[in-house]
């Protein structure tokens, strides 16, 4: 079984604020490491992604940060806005066709 | 550019009546994938298909459910004798091929299925 545990299950940010979403996998063979966004009614949208070989990647106020000997991966938002209030996903891969969702985190930034 | 389509988005069925849920992918892509999202979770692959060629589908049910990805057409998602446990919403992705660093895939909106 692949075994992915994402915290916390919601989120609650002012405006402005960080917020942090953090994944946990047990399997050593994931190689791809993306973060999904979710909106109501709506199919999972790629936000960002990673591969192991680095640490880190931003894209705008967009960061993961990827610790492999800890297996864990986390998504930084910066400067919080209440557009960004939606649900996400970690969704590690290790064959790009399969991927692992985590149970998901429902983030609200309050204005 | 059109996205990945599914029809329908909402569909309600009594329990034992056949669901059919179609995914037609983006222009170019070949490759399909469905996914199911149970109320409150995160989505469960089901299957992997190519045009005319089921690559991986050990997701999918034993029983009741079969996915087909014909030469012509769009791939259809087909739930047999369906019961409350198959309410759910039914995502499908596609990509151009297989899926590198380089790419990804792209989901569709869903189609959310209500067994009464």
């Amino acid at each position: 079984q692949q075994q992915v545990k994402q915290s916390p299950q919601s989120l609650i940010v002012q405006k402005g604020g960080i917020s942090i979403i953090n994944c946990a996998y047990e399997n050593t063979a994931f190689d791809y490491f993306p973060w999904y966004q979710q909106f109501p009614g709506k199919g999972p949208a790629l936000l960002i992604a990673i591969r192991p070989d680095v640490s880190e990647k931003k894209e705008g106020r967009f960061t993961i940060s990827f610790n492999k000997s800890a297996k864990q991966f986390s998504l930084h938002i910066m400067d919080s806005q209440p557009g960004d209030s939606a649900t996400y996903f970690c969704a590690p891969s290790y064959n790009f066709n399969k991927f692992y969702f985590g149970s998901g985190t429902k983030l609200n930034v309050k204005p | 550019n059109a996205g990945v389509m599914q029809n329908p988005r909402h569909l309600v069925r009594r329990r034992g009546q056949e669901a059919r849920l179609r995914c037609s992918p983006m222009k170019g892509h070949s490759h399909v994938y469905w996914y199911r999202q149970l109320p409150e979770e995160g989505l469960k692959f089901m299957v992997y298909l190519q045009k005319e060629n089921i690559i991986d589908e050990s997701g999918m049910p034993k029983e009741r459910f079969s996915a087909e990805f014909p030469k012509e057409g769009p791939s259809i998602l087909r739930i047999q004798q369906v019961v409350r446990g198959d309410s759910a919403a039914y995502f499908c992705a596609s990509s151009p091929t297989t899926v590198t660093s380089g790419n990804t895939i792209y989901f569709g909106e869903g189609s959310w299925l209500t067994v009464v």
